[in-house]
């Protein structure tokens, strides 16, 4: 069954400490993103990545770090140096080098601090 | 750098009337434009995409999008809407390295 998983669900967090989001496909996609949702903004990519080691800043990079050291997995570490990291946080993947092909995405994970 | 611009934060329709979600774009190449929904507490899923050369696209669920290059715009209809049409719509512009772009989205409600 191809997709791409995002775990967990919902996430709690303490302030001052770093957590890290799971995000893994098997569509055989190059390219892998991180976006965050906040209500009336939209989605706002975070970082996203082309290749296996290798990984390009977005929007709102800051107070986030990502990896990508195999083609199925694109973790991203929020950072106790985001402020506000209280979000809904996408991944999603797509054929790389195809501008004329779509994303999937995963389901999202919540994340509160508490 | 490439944008999209979603101008109404809702849209909200009679059911059986058609809609119409708008999208601006700007981009320095070709434009690669897509369409999403989202349902609540969910990821997005693919509507649609501007395919180069075909002014009016087809997509899922009975949705299409008209391209117009002169106004830098793909606007998302319907021509007549369903109730379960009410989601959050995204404009998406994909660009030549890969980078993917969205609007704020535009939440469709229809009513009854």
């Amino acid at each position: 069954d191809g997709g791409i998983t995002q775990s967990p669900k919902y996430l709690f967090r303490k302030e001052g400490q770093n957590v890290t989001l799971s995000c893994e496909q098997n569509l055989n996609h190059d390219a892998m993103y991180w976006y965050r949702q906040d209500p009336g903004q939209g989605l706002r990519l975070i970082y996203y990545s082309q290749i296996v080691n290798d990984f390009q800043k977005g929007d709102i990079a800051e107070g986030y770090s990502v990896s990508r050291e195999k083609k199925e997995s694109f973790p991203l570490t929020v950072t106790s140096a985001q402020k506000n990291p209280t979000a809904f946080y996408l991944c999603a993947s797509s054929m790389g080098g195809r501008v004329n092909t779509e994303a999937f995405f995963g389901q999202g994970t919540r994340l509160t601090v508490v | 750098a490439q944008s999209v611009a979603q101008p109404e934060d809702q849209v909200n329709v009679a059911e059986g009337n058609p809609l119409t979600v708008k999208c601006t774009y700007s981009v320095s190449g070709n434009p690669y434009l897509f369409w999403y929904v989202q349902y609540p507490n969910r990821g997005l899923q693919f509507l649609l995409k501007y395919i180069t050369g075909d002014n009016l696209v087809k997509g899922s669920y009975g949705f299409e999008a008209e391209f117009n290059k002169s106004q830098t715009s793909f606007h998302l209809k319907k021509p007549s809407a369903l109730v379960s049409d009410s989601a959050l719509y995204f404009c998406a512009v994909r660009d030549e390295g890969d980078k993917i772009i969205f609007g704020k989205g535009t939440r469709l409600h229809i009513l009854p």
